[in-house]
């Protein structure tokens, strides 16, 4: 299995412009999860969903933020209009209600700079 | 909600020495207790796991313990080598809920 792909790698952007990231989980995973990693807020969980459904949202940070999964092998997160705020490292994550243990399993992250 | 603290932030140990890291969390029905390791510009990866049923786990170096009416979990890492540097986070979570609640992280810093 490739693990849990997250594209692009590295995004650069300027304030004020729309950013997608985007996210393939292992297959059969069925919960996937939005992570945000600062120096200054550590390990911050944006969202998450199971079968596809959004489960939880409180950590979304505003209304510039929103996530979609329209299939079980896809998901997006998508920020419009970015902010220099907004620049951090995003991981998604996923895991299966089959495994024996919680463990999820991340992907290699998206670096975010927003200039 | 359900809470996770972590201490210390920083742990600075010689090679060769143990490390040993804290956390404690708030709900009582948590019943799960990972601990993931992160190298400099990586992602986070599971190193050992604990079950509430169990007192303590190990697998070779590392070992994680559980005092449940405490409601703590330590990791203990003995024989430290440079290749243990990194952050570690401790997590919590209950039942179904398969949302981890993540304590802030421990950069560790093994001294040559």
């Amino acid at each position: 299995d490739a693990g849990v792909i997250q594209s692009p790698r590295h995004e650069v952007t300027e304030m004020g412009q729309e950013v997608t990231l985007r996210c393939k989980p292992i297959s059969g995973h069925d919960y996937l999860f939005w992570y945000r990693q600062t120096m200054m807020r550590g390990l911050e969980l944006l969202i998450y969903f199971n079968n596809n459904v959004p489960i939880d949202d409180s950590g979304m940070p505003e209304d510039r933020f929103s996530a979609k999964m329209p299939n079980a092998s896809f998901s997006t997160l998508k920020i419009q209009p970015s902010e220099p705020r907004d620049s951090a490292v995003y991981f998604c994550a996923s895991t299966s209600w089959t495994s024996a243990r919680n463990t999820q399993y991340f992907g290699p992250g998206t670096r975010l700079t927003v200039l | 909600g359900e809470n996770v603290e972590q201490h210390p932030s920083t742990l600075s140990v010689q090679e060769g020495d143990s490390a040993v890291i804290k956390c404690t969390y708030s709900d009582s029905a948590s019943n799960y207790f990972p601990w993931y390791k992160q190298e400099l510009g990586k992602r986070p990866q599971l190193i050992i796991d604990i079950r509430s049923n169990v007192g303590e786990k190990k697998d070779q170096r590392i070992a994680v313990t559980l005092n449940k009416t405490a409601k703590h979990f330590s990791l203990h890492i003995t024989e430290t080598q440079p290749e243990d540097s990194a952050v570690y986070f401790c997590a919590a979570s209950k039942g179904s809920n398969y949302q981890l609640i993540w304590g802030a992280g421990t950069k560790l810093i093994i001294k040559p």
